[in-house]
């Protein structure tokens, strides 16, 4: 079985650019989740989604950062514009839905932002 | 929101030693406990979890947790580490009325042949 896949799997870009990363959850999961993931701050959730329906956004990252489920085999995360500080691991991870069951991770997008 | 705390960034030990990961979390209300493994470069991959019942739980490859109402901790064993184990384990809180699981800084552990 595919687990989660994540593309690009490592992004550079300049700063005030968009970038788009991408997230294909494990077939049939119907939460997703978006992390970012740094040294200093560890896991910080960016966005959940159940059943394609944003369940929580982190609320520190409202303003440039844009995560969207368009299909239930497809998310995106929208950084708009970008900024060094952004510069981090994005992970995404899916379930079968519920608190109860554990999270598979994808491999995550190093994004380096210049 | 529900929050956990991993009090040591740093462990290490030797091959065949025993080791203990802490965890502690702050919630008021029921939640799942978890612990996840991430090697250099990867994602991270479940190794167990709690909810209720036995208040030590086993997962894989020797590792097992145990859980403490009264600290309000979830304290993650191995009795023999092999260098494999080297990794960063994080400890995550899921609360019962399904918000998104918190995770922990992160322990990064060493383990010397």
């Amino acid at each position: 079985d595919a687990g989660v896949t994540q593309t690009p799997r490592h992004e550079v870009a300049e700063k005030g650019q968009t970038i788009i990363l991408k997230c294909e959850p494990v077939s049939g999961h119907n939460d997703l989740f978006w992390y970012r993931q740094t040294k200093i701050q560890g896991l910080e959730l960016l966005s959940y989604f159940r059943s394609k329906s944003l369940m929580e956004d982190g609320g520190a990252f409202k303003d440039r950062f844009k995560a969207e489920m368009l299909n239930s085999s497809f998310s995106t995360l929208k950084i708009q514009p970008t900024e060094p500080k952004d510069s981090a691991v994005y992970l995404c991870a899916s379930s079968f839905g519920g608190s109860s069951y554990e999270q598979y991770f994808g491999p995550g997008t190093r994004l380096t932002v210049l | 929101t529900q929050t956990v705390s991993q009090s040591d960034a740093h462990v290490t030990v030797f091959e065949g030693d025993s080791v203990e990961l802490r965890c502690n979390y702050s919630y008021g209300g029921s939640i799942y406990l978890s612990w996840y493994i991430q090697h250099h470069g990867r994602g991270l991959q479940f190794l167990l979890k709690y909810y209720s019942g036995n208040p030590v739980v086993q997962g894989v490859n020797g590792f097992e947790a145990e859980f403490s109402k009264s600290d309000s901790s979830f304290h993650l064993r191995k009795a023999s580490v092999h260098w494999s184990d080297s990794a960063v384990y994080f400890c995550a809180v899921s609360a019962i009325n399904n918000n998104a699981p918190r995770f922990g800084a992160g322990t990064k552990l060493t383990v010397k042949p």
